[in-house]
This record gives structure tokens, C-alpha cells and sequence, in this order.
């Protein structure tokens, strides 16, 4: 299966600092099947980013990623208070789809 | 609105068979790959499987021999059933749609305790 290998393991940031989150794949993904997710407690995962660089449905665009082959980034602009959570990706090119560990964001 | 709503118990014992639901709103449960995904406390996520309107199913390697899913349009739900629980399984059970290979909505989740 894909492993998928997220650093760092948490990030500490303040509100208007910009935040990049790594995601390194063991094989190559196609960029087409590559999702960022965004959960906190008590909520279901909200999906960010699908295809690697496209904003879902209602996501601000301070959001955004990037990447091909086995490296993709997801770029939070400028932080905001609703946005220290823990973020993960994704991949569903080959089964079993896999997701990475997680990072959290945290407020400095 | 799409929406899951999942349903089943929060608490299992050794050995048994746990036995999940959700319940589809707003989208044709006809559509779409629906798909079961687990998180153990302090872990990752962990795509359990998926299965299509036609009986078409997918498992995760790790889980294929314990787990079954189904999916019954009449009542627009589908179901998974895992076997042979052991503490290992105690996790936040979720169920998502699967567009285009992403999950775009999700339930609401349902913490599973392993436990007699």
C-alpha cells in the first residue's frame, strides 16, 4: 500500500503566520487522487483540497496545495483562529486509499 | 444537503460483531461509492472499505477477512459489519461518500469501545 508520510508532526504558529504542511508519498500519486482534509474534535474530517490543488466547495482561499509525483504541500496563507486543527492527506490512486498520520497545527 | 447519519452501538465485546449503519439524505444512494473509515485514538485514519449500489465492494487488506459491507437502496443506507472485535478495533467509526475517490461529506461519527 501507499504510505504517506506527513511533516512536521506539529507545527506552532501564530494567527496571520503562514503555515506549510508536507506530504511525501512511498510511490508516485497522481495528482489527480491526491486530498488534504481538515478535522477537530468532535467534528467529521472537512475536505480542503482535492486533486492536489483544488479548493472544495466553500473553502476560503487562503487555502491551497500543491504537488506531483510523491511530494504535495498544502499552504495556509494567513492563519486564522478557526484554522489550528490537525490536517491530513489522502490518497485513493491505488486501493487500499490511504491517509497520512496527521499534523497538528497549534497556536504558538 | 447531503447528509450521512450514522447509528449503531457505542460499546462491543470481545470477540463479537460489530454492526453499523448510515443513512443517506440528499444524494441517490444509487451513486457513488460509500465508504467505512476508522481512527484509533492517537492515530491516523484508516479507510475500512467501500461498496457500490451494484454489490461491488472493496476492502482494506488489513481488515478483508473480518469485514463485510452492504448497501440496501430502499432504504438509502448502507451497512458494515466487522467480526472478531478485539480492543485493537476501539476507534471513531465514520462513514463518507466517495466522489471522484475523495470524501466530500461525512457522518457525524460514532465512537466504538472494544470492550466486555
Amino acid at each position: 500500500e501507499v504510505v504517506l508520510t506527513q511533516s512536521p508532526g506539529t507545527l506552532s504558529l501564530s494567527p496571520g503566520e503562514r503555515a506549510t504542511l508536507s506530504c511525501r508519498a512511498s510511490q508516485r500519486v497522481s495528482s489527480s487522487y491526491l486530498a488534504w482534509y481538515q478535522h477537530k474534535p468532535g467534528q467529521a474530517p472537512r475536505l480542503l483540497i482535492y486533486g492536489a490543488s483544488y479548493r472544495a466547495t466553500g473553502i476560503p482561499d487562503r487555502f491551497s496545495g500543491i504537488g506531483s509525483g510523491t511530494d504535495f504541500t498544502l499552504t495556509i496563507s494567513r492563519l486564522e483562529l478557526e484554522d489550528f486543527s490537525v490536517y491530513s492527506c489522502q490518497q485513493s490512486e491505488t486501493l487500499p486509499s490511504t491517509f497520512g498520520q496527521g499534523t497538528k497545527v497549534e497556536i504558538k | 444537503q447531503v447528509q450521512l447519519q450514522q447509528s449503531g452501538p457505542g460499546l462491543v465485546k470481545p470477540s463479537e460483531t460489530l454492526s453499523l449503519t448510515c443513512t443517506v439524505s440528499g444524494a441517490s444512494i444509487r451513486s457513488f461509492y460509500w465508504t467505512w473509515i476508522r481512527q484509533p485514538a492517537g492515530r491516523g485514519l484508516e479507510w475500512i472499505g467501500q461498496v457500490f449500489s451494484t454489490g461491488t465492494t472493496n476492502y482494506n487488506p488489513s481488515l478483508e477477512s473480518r469485514v463485510t459491507m452492504s448497501l440496501d437502496t430502499s432504504k438509502s443506507q448502507f451497512s458494515l459489519k466487522l467480526t472478531s472485535m478485539t480492543a485493537a478495533d476501539t476507534a471513531l467509526y465514520y462513514c463518507a461518500r466517495a466522489y471522484n475517490r475523495y470524501f466530500d461529506f461525512w457522518g457525524q461519527g460514532i465512537l466504538v469501545t472494544v470492550s466486555s
